[in-house]
């Protein structure tokens, strides 16, 4: 059974402090690790997708990092405009022509001003 | 573009009621998810369709049931609520060719 797991659940951050969060996986086959944001009352947006080990996506102060076993989301100086909660997802190339993700439970990521 | 368009998006049920969760895209995807998102538990999949005409079982399919009559249109419906089944539904839709996926808005239910 695919699994993630994301850690921490929540995460309050001052302006500027820069911190990372964990996307723990297990799947039969990994056909790609993605990245969403999800703002409150809204749904999730798309950020990044990685497909291999040692795979790096940017964007803005967002930098997303995969190794075998998990992914992280690295942000770097962040604004109050950052604040959101953080969803990983998993695609297992047994999923076939469904391409259905397996998601976490999300990081809720608060930065205060 | 209006992307994904949910409707309604809120919506108060008794124990036993039925209703119908209307989802539409204008991107001319392929392919169209269910989710319910419940506190603590992620995103899980209901059902999803990988075109017109199809559909298919997802993680917690039980109680619900879907239709894809038209390419742009996924209805999710409930033929008798049940407390269990509040919950925030999403949409979502993808290209054949991408895994991306754009979602709606939203459609909080509740159920008494």
């Amino acid at each position: 059974e695919d699994q993630v797991t994301q850690s921490p659940e929540a995460l309050r951050l001052q302006e500027g402090e820069s911190s990372s969060l964990n996307c723990s996986y297990t799947v039969s086959g990994l056909r790609g690790l993605f990245w969403y944001r999800q703002d409150p009352g809204k749904g999730p947006e798309f950020l990044f997708t990685l497909y291999s080990a040692g795979e790096e996506k940017e964007k803005e102060r967002l930098k997303a990092t995969l190794t075998k076993k998990e992914s992280f989301l690295h942000i770097t100086a962040p604004k109050p405009e950052d604040s959101a909660t953080y969803l990983c997802a998993v695609q297992a190339s047994s999923s076939g022509s469904a391409r259905q993700l397996t998601f976490g439970s999300g990081t809720q990521l608060t930065v205060l001003p | 573009n209006a992307g994904v368009t949910q409707t309604p998006k809120f919506r108060v049920l008794k124990t036993g009621q039925s209703m119908t969760l209307l989802c539409a895209q204008d991107m001319n995807h392929e392919y169209m998810y269910w989710y319910r998102q419940d506190p603590g538990m992620g995103l899980r999949l209901i059902h999803y369709s990988v075109g017109e005409g199809t559909t298919a079982k997802g993680e917690v399919p039980d109680g619900y049931n879907v239709s894809r009559l038209k390419k742009q249109n996924f209805l999710l419906g409930l033929e008798s609520a049940a407390p269990s089944q509040t919950s925030v539904y999403f949409c979502a839709s993808g290209p054949s060719g991408a895994n991306v996926l754009t979602f709606g808005a939203g459609s909080r239910l509740t159920v008494l």
